[in-house]
C-alpha cells in the first residue's frame, strides 16, 4: 500500500511569508501527526490531528497551525516566517495517533528553508 | 517529564562488528518505545518497537532491543553491522497523556567504517 505522501518536498520561503505544507495519510489512518526537526532542537511534536479534530498541541507559536480534512489528508501553515523555522518539517501517519501502541509511519519530509 | 537520552552522539564502528546504541527513558507509565532509523535528508523508518510482552524485540534488517524496566533503557542491538546501517538512529517513548505524541532522543549517528 501507498506510504505516507509529503508535498512539496523542498520549499524556500522568504520571512515574513506563510507557508503550507501537505500530508497524505496512509489509507485507513485517521490520526496524523507533525513533527520538526531541526540540528538544534532535534525532533519535536508540533499537532496531531484525529477524524478531523486537533486532539494534540505541542509548545509552538499561534504562527504555526493545522487542520484535517474528511479524506484524513491533513496541512499545516505557518505564518509570518522567521529563519529560526527553517527546518525538515515530518508527517507521521497512525490508526490511533503516534503516542498509542500503534506504529507510526512517517513521511519524507518536506524541507523548508527561510531566507 | 517525558524524557529520553541517547548518550552517543557519534559512533563508529567497523564494518562486521556488533553494535549497541544506549536509550534511556524517563516516564512514569508504562511505555510504548521504538527505534527509528533516518538517513540523510529522509524521513524516519520504525526498526522495532516495544509495546508488552517479551522484552527482546526483534526488528528489520537484523536489528533487536532490549527492554530493562529497572534500568528505564531500550538499547539497540546488532550482531554485525553492514556499510548501509550507517544512518542517524533515534529512540522515542510513546506518550498518551498530556498530549498524544512521540519524545525522542537526540539521535546517534553511526558511522561505519570498511
Amino acid at each position: 500500500k501507498a506510504g505516507v505522501t509529503q508535498t512539496p518536498r523542498y520549499l524556500i520561503k522568504t520571512r515574513g511569508q506563510q507557508v503550507t505544507l501537505s500530508c497524505s495519510p496512509i489509507s485507513g489512518h485517521r490520526s496524523v501527526s507533525w513533527y520538526q526537526q531541526t540540528p538544534g532542537q532535534g525532533l519535536q511534536f508540533l499537532f496531531e490531528y484525529f477524524s478531523e479534530t486537533q486532539r494534540n498541541k505541542g509548545n509552538f507559536p499561534g504562527r504555526f497551525s493545522g487542520r484535517q480534512f474528511s479524506n484524513s489528508r491533513s496541512e499545516m501553515n505557518v505564518s509570518t516566517l522567521e529563519l529560526g523555522d527553517s527546518a525538515l518539517y515530518l508527517c507521521a501517519s497512525s490508526l490511533k495517533g503516534t503516542g498509542w501502541n500503534t506504529e507510526a509511519f512517517f513521511g519524507q519530509g518536506t524541507r523548508l528553508t527561510v531566507v | 517529564a517525558q524524557s529520553v537520552t541517547q548518550p552517543d552522539i557519534h559512533i563508529t564502528v567497523s564494518e562486521g562488528a556488533s553494535l549497541e546504541l544506549r536509550c534511556n527513558y524517563s516516564y512514569g507509565a508504562t511505555p510504548y518505545l521504538f527505534w527509528y532509523v533516518q538517513s540523510p535528508g529522509q524521513g524516519l523508518q520504525l526498526l522495532l518497537k516495544y509495546f508488552s510482552g517479551d522484552t527482546l524485540v526483534q526488528g528489520i534488517k537484523g536489528f533487536e532491543a532490549e527492554f530493562k524496566r529497572s534500568q528505564s533503557s531500550f538499547n539497540l542491538r546488532k550482531p554485525s553491522v553492514h556499510w548501509s546501517d550507517a544512518a542517524e538512529y533515534f529512540c522515542a517513548v510513546g506518550i498518551m497523556e498530556y498530549g498524544n505524541k512521540l519524545v525522542f532522543g537526540a539521535g546517534t549517528i553511526l558511522r561505519v567504517k570498511s
